[in-house]
C-alpha cells in the first residue's frame, strides 16, 4: 500500500512568520510531487509542482523535495491569516494514480 | 480559460435510489479523476481514465459505483442503490496527461437520507 504522510495539525503560526509543511512518502519511484491547498467547503487548489531534488520557489511559496529521504515539504513566506486552510501533499508514480495525503490544517493567527 | 465544472453542486436523494455525477473536464485534457471526500476526511481516489478507457478502478468501493467517459470529455459517475455512507462530496479533476498536475471541479455534495 502506497502511503503519503502528513501531520494533521492543526499548525499555528502568528501572522508574518514561515510556516513548514511536511510530508513524506513510501514509494521510491514517485516522480511528482504537488502541494494543494483547501479552504473549507471548497476544492482543492494547485499550489506548487516539483518533480527534481532541491527547491522550487513561486512567489511566497518554497516547495523542497528530498528523493533520497522520501521527503517533500512546502515553506509559507511571510503568512497571512488567507494562507489559513488544509494543506494536501500528494504523490504520483509511474503509471499510477496520484496519492493523496490527509492534508495538514494550518492556521496563521493575525 | 474554462475550468472544470461538476453537477449538480448539491443532490440530496432518498436510501436506495440511483444518483448520476457529471463531470465536465478543461478542454484538451485527456485525463480525468474521480475522488470521494467525506466530512473532515483526505481524498479518496475511486477511478481515473485515459482517453474513454479506465485503466485503474481499483479505489471503486463496491460494485454500486461506475463510471463512463464518452468522446474523451465528459464523464458520469453513477451509484446505484445509495447507501448513508455514500454521502460525501464527489470531486472530479483533470490534467493534460497522467504524469502531470491535476484541475479540481467544485465537487458535488450528495446527502443521501
Amino acid at each position: 500500500q502506497k502511503e503519503v504522510e502528513q501531520n494533521s495539525g492543526p499548525l499555528s503560526v502568528p501572522e508574518g512568520a514561515i510556516a513548514s509543511l511536511n510530508c513524506t512518502y513510501s514509494d521510491r519511484v514517485s516522480q511528482s510531487f504537488f502541494w494543494y491547498r483547501q479552504y473549507s467547503g471548497k476544492s482543492p487548489e494547485l499550489i506548487m509542482s516539483i518533480y527534481s531534488n532541491g527547491d522550487k520557489e513561486d512567489g511566497r511559496f518554497t516547495a523542497q523535495l528530498n528523493k533520497a529521504s522520501q521527503y517533500v515539504s512546502l515553506l509559507i513566506r511571510d503568512s497571512q491569516p488567507s494562507d489559513s486552510a488544509t494543506y494536501l501533499c500528494a504523490v504520483k508514480g509511474y503509471g499510477q494514480n496520484f496519492v493523496f495525503g490527509p492534508g495538514t490544517r494550518l492556521s496563521v493567527l493575525p | 480559460g474554462a475550468g472544470v465544472s461538476q453537477s449538480p453542486s448539491n443532490k440530496v436523494t432518498e436510501k436506495g435510489k440511483d444518483v448520476e455525477l457529471r463531470c465536465d473536464p478543461i478542454s484538451g485534457h485527456t485525463a480525468l479523476y474521480w475522488y470521494r471526500q467525506s466530512l473532515g476526511q483526505g481524498l479518496e481516489f475511486l477511478i481515473y481514465f485515459q482517453g474513454n478507457s479506465a485503466p485503474d478502478k481499483s479505489g471503486l468501493p463496491s460494485d454500486r459505483f461506475s463510471a463512463e467517459r464518452t468522446g474523451g470529455s465528459v464523464s458520469t459517475l453513477t451509484i446505484q442503490r445509495t447507501q448513508q455512507e455514500d454521502s460525501a462530496v464527489y470531486l472530479c479533476a483533470s490534467s493534460e496527461e497522467t504524469k502531470s498536475e491535476q484541475f479540481f471541479g467544485p465537487g458535488t455534495r450528495l446527502t443521501v437520507l
